[in-house]
């Protein structure tokens, strides 16, 4: 069965780091692309950063860029998202999500297809 | 960033009842759209990925259509579970956007 469980929420000054990370199994973890995704008290969804197999390949959206860095470790079936210079309004519940990437002769797809339960993190003085 | 625009925002409808709901994109991102379903308290669930595809194990009352710039997703007949908020997500280029989402009511 696969399972995504993220930990390392919390309650932190505006200014603050914190390292969140998402625990795998049930799968090959080292065989699929990773994102996080957040969702702000009341809001939308947000998707926030994805790496690649090897973590090789990053991308993020701008508002985090310089701030927060994915990564992972596949010899421990972890992804990581350390956040660093934490604002207001990145207080949210932080999913992590696999990404089933699919492709056919033409066109690649991402499928966000297993979702964490999430982990949330409050930045608040 | 390519902007997403669903609607609507929310809705009200009865068991039984079809409903569509819209995704506009702000440029064209051929057919590189899923939507998802996300129930209180929960995390989101896959339904369609590729515009049109059914994820594995997803209800057929459940489909989607589109391409280029306008997408929708329909449900034939609803049921009591499917009252929920639904989003969409651009997987054409990065960052990914989701729409805003639109909540769905039991009238």
């Amino acid at each position: 069965e696969v399972q995504l469980v993220e930990s390392g929420g919390g309650l932190v000054q505006p200014g603050g780091s914190l390292r969140l990370s998402c625990a795998a199994s049930g799968f090959t973890f080292s065989s699929y692309w990773m994102n996080w995704v957040r969702q702000a008290p009341g809001k939308g969804l947000e998707w926030v950063a994805n790496i690649n197999r090897d973590g090789s390949e990053k991308y993020s959206v701008d508002s985090v860029k310089g701030r927060f860095t994915i990564s992972r470790d596949n010899d421990k079936n972890s992804l990581y998202l350390q956040m660093n210079s934490l604002r207001a309004e990145d207080t949210a519940v932080y999913y992590c999500a696999r990404d089933h990437g699919y492709c056919t002769s033409s066109n690649c797809y991402d499928l966000l297809d297993y979702w964490g339960q999430g982990t949330l993190v409050t930045v608040s003085s | 960033a390519i902007q997403m625009t669903q609607s609507p925002s929310s809705l009200s409808a009865s068991i039984g009842d079809r409903v569509t709901i819209t995704c506009r994109a702000s440029q064209d991102i051929r057919n590189d759209l899923g939507w998802y379903q996300q129930k209180p308290g929960k995390a989101p669930n896959l339904l369609i990925y590729a515009a049109s595809s059914l994820q594995s194990g997803v209800p057929s009352r459940f489909s989607g259509s589109g391409s280029g710039t306008d997408f929708t997703l329909t449900i034939s007949s609803l049921q009591p579970g499917d009252f929920a908020t639904y989003y969409c997500l651009q997987d054409y280029n990065y960052p990914r956007t989701f729409g805003q989402g639109t909540k769905l009511e039991i009238k």
